[in-house]
């Protein structure tokens, strides 16, 4: 499996609404990452996790609350979000410490807030 | 930090030709280069990369060059085809132990058929 798996696909949310946004990957990468993407500009690093710890958190807003529950599932936990956090959001993983052998992403999640 | 500039932002070329993608870096401690393709609605995938001990790498139609000295490396695609139409990231990292990319701003490249 070599894969990254996110879901769901596409999500609209209120201001008001808490959700979450799921990753799972069983290629044994032990660096699991979420990135932000907004259209025409590159992908932008939110959270890095290591070997299920935070490893890097690139001063993303409290509203967004990333969890990692075992080495192979990543979350994030939206809440109170703003129109202007509407995005595709992406999850990648690695093996951990080193980026030299890439990053595999998932498709994302787009993401709405009305 | 690391900054690293993509050029040309957009790119048209027709199907069969050649297309050439340049990025350069600033940190002379970057030593891994990978290249994304996103197609819409998609997440990138990587397509090739190399690494700075490393001058050319080739993969079938598509190969990577690297110019540490000028700091700058370049992907090129050869018989281009209408699925070869994506935004292309370039990125760079200082690898072991750094687990942050910077990417280029990407090159939306459209292949006419």
């Amino acid at each position: 499996d070599t894969e990254v798996t996110q879901t769901p696909k596409h999500l609209v949310m209120g201001m008001t609404n808490k959700k979450s946004l799921k990753c799972e990957q069983h290629m044994g990468h032990r660096a699991m990452y979420w990135y932000k993407q907004k259209a025409k500009k590159p992908p932008e690093l939110m959270f890095v996790y290591s070997y299920e710890k935070l490893s890097i958190n690139e001063s993303v807003p409290s509203r967004f609350s990333p969890e990692c529950p075992n080495s192979s599932l990543l979350n994030l936990h939206l809440h109170a979000l703003q129109p202007e956090d509407s995005a595709l959001y992406l999850c990648a993983s690695s093996q951990a410490g080193t980026t030299n052998y890439g990053y595999t992403f998932g498709s994302g999640t787009r993401l709405t807030v009305v | 930090g690391e900054n690293v500039e993509q050029h040309p932002s957009t790119l048209s070329v027709q199907e069969g030709d050649s297309a050439v993608i340049k990025c350069t870096y600033s940190d002379s401690a970057s030593n891994y280069f990978p290249w994304y393709k996103q197609e819409l609605g998609k997440g990138p995938q990587l397509i090739i990369d190399i690494r700075s001990n490393v001058g050319e790498k080739k993969d079938q139609r598509i190969a990577v060059t690297l110019n540490k000295t000028a700091k700058h490396f370049s992907l090129h695609i050869t018989e281009t085809q209408p699925e070869d139409s994506a935004v292309y990231f370039c990125a760079a990292s200082i690898g072991a132990g750094s687990y942050q990319l910077t990417f280029g701003k990407g090159t939306k490249l459209s292949v006419i058929p």
